[in-house]
């Protein structure tokens, strides 16, 4: 079984651009999260879709958005890129979500974005 | 928030036993424990989760103590290809997944 894909691996964009990162869940898999990490802050939770709906969000500003198509592959959205938006920003999937239950999330492999 | 408290780091001799324990004190009752390790740039890896029960698999076993306020990863003869950040993860009262900074585990030759 495929694992979790993320498109592309790496990406170099200067500030105030904007960027879009893809993900590719594992089949059957119908929820995906994403995760920024830094070396200063680590890995922290930015959104999770479940079947095309958004049910959670972390605490990032309004220029980080995302979706989820009706196949559960996902997109992250950052528009007005800062220098502080350079990580690694990790997508997982998962068959389910909710706080009940064994939920197991399998990683892609990211995406380093390097802002200029 | 339910929260993780974890050492930042930890050391362990080449073939011995690594014990890494994680506080998780405002876990609720129908939260799992989930365990990860994150090699150098790569994506977090599972290895183990649990609920009640201790539990073990081919990775490691996970020790939970009875009132589910703290447990224990152990990876029962550790190599140098454990050497990696050892995150302990509770799904949060407001659902969000919370990582922490996780322990990072040296692993001594």
């Amino acid at each position: 079984k495929a694992g979790v894909t993320q498109t592309p691996r790496y990406l170099i964009k200067t500030r105030g651009q904007q960027v879009t990162l893809s993900c590719s869940p594992i089949s059957g898999h119908r929820s995906v999260s994403w995760y920024q990490q830094t070396p200063g802050q680590g890995l922290q939770f930015l959104f999770e879709y479940f079947s095309e709906t958004q049910r959670n969000k972390g605490n990032f500003p309004g220029r980080f958005s995302g979706r989820q198509f009706s196949n559960s592959r996902s997109e992250m959205n950052v528009s007005t890129l800062e220098l502080g938006d350079s990580a690694l920003y990790l997508c997982a999937s998962s068959r389910s979500a909710g706080t009940s239950g064994y939920n197991e999330q399998f990683f892609g492999p990211g995406t380093r974005l390097t802002v200029l | 928030d339910a929260k993780t408290t974890q050492p930042p780091s930890m050391d362990c001799a080449e073939g011995r036993a690594a014990n890494l324990p994680c506080n998780h004190s405002t876990i609720s009752g129908n939260e799992y424990v989930y365990w990860y390790r994150q090699i150098h740039s790569q994506g977090p890896q599972y290895i183990i989760h649990g609920l009640k029960n201790n539990e073990t698999n081919e990775m490691a076993s996970l020790i939970i103590t009875e009132d589910r306020k703290s447990s224990t990863l152990i990876l029962p003869h550790a190599t140098l290809r454990d050497t990696a950040v050892y995150y302990c993860i509770v799904r949060a009262r407001d659902d969000k997944i919370i990582f922490g900074k996780g322990t990072r585990l040296h692993i001594l030759p």
